[in-house]
């Protein structure tokens, strides 16, 4: 089965921290992605990746880095936090197959609360 | 560019009952992929169902099948025999082969099952 996590379930920081939101998946897949998750709005793209060091702005990528270093790892950066980044993160990864058409699986979530 | 619609915020059945979700999308696009995803309220995201546009024959998943209507651009959701961990949000999304694997998903609706 495929495993993605997360680093926490549960995030609280202050306003104009650093924040780093961590993803590892388990299946050498390809293609990460950042999503967030608003009620009412639903998932929204923030980044994506089809390999290491390489990346691409999704629907929201404003106060949004990330960084791939490793095939595994994903890494969701909020260089100054505010509190309108308060909001449930979804990574997910999918296998390299055809583009645009691979299932994606999710990991649990982070829960970022921004004081 | 394409979007997700899911008309119904909040839907409710009894258990064993069966209940239809509805996912309307709008695109020129003709290779598309179509998901409902399911969130418990443990947050993981989850497959539900899977459909290749190019595919007349709806999916099929046990008690989960779908509507697709290509031309009208519908994709309900079908739950028979529905039991208390279908409660979750569920969401439509869409994914057309020309983009770089970018999902779009719809509001969500919330279902409960009841007793």
């Amino acid at each position: 089965d495929v495993k993605v996590t997360q680093s926490s379930r549960y995030l609280v920081k202050r306003t104009g921290e650093k924040v780093f939101l961590e993803c590892v998946q388990d299946m050498d897949h390809e293609n990460m992605f950042w999503y967030r998750q608003d009620p009412g709005l639903g998932l929204r793209l923030i980044y994506f990746s089809y390999d290491v060091k390489m990346k691409e702005k999704g629907d929201i990528p404003e106060g949004y880095s990330v960084s791939r270093e490793k095939k595994e790892r994903f890494s969701l950066i909020l260089e100054s936090a505010s509190t309108n980044q308060t909001s449930m993160y979804l990574c997910a990864s999918s296998a390299p197959g055809g583009r645009g058409t691979d299932t994606q699986y999710f990991g649990p979530g982070t829960r970022l609360t921004v004081l | 560019a394409q979007t997700v619609t899911q008309s119904q915020p909040e839907m409710s059945v009894q258990e064993a009952e069966t209940v239809t979700l509805s996912c309307t999308y709008d695109t020129s696009e003709n290779n598309y992929y179509l998901f409902w995803y399911k969130q418990p309220p443990s947050r993981q995201m989850i497959l539900v169902i899977r459909q290749e546009a190019y595919k007349q024959q709806n999916a099929t998943e046990n008690r989960f099948s779908v509507n697709f209507q290509k031309a009208a651009k519908s994709f309900s959701l079908k739950i028979s025999d529905s039991q208390l961990g279908d409660t979750a949000m569920y969401f439509c999304a869409f994914i057309y082969t020309g983009t770089a694997s970018k999902l779009t998903f719809g509001t969500g609706t919330r279902l409960q099952v009841t007793l």
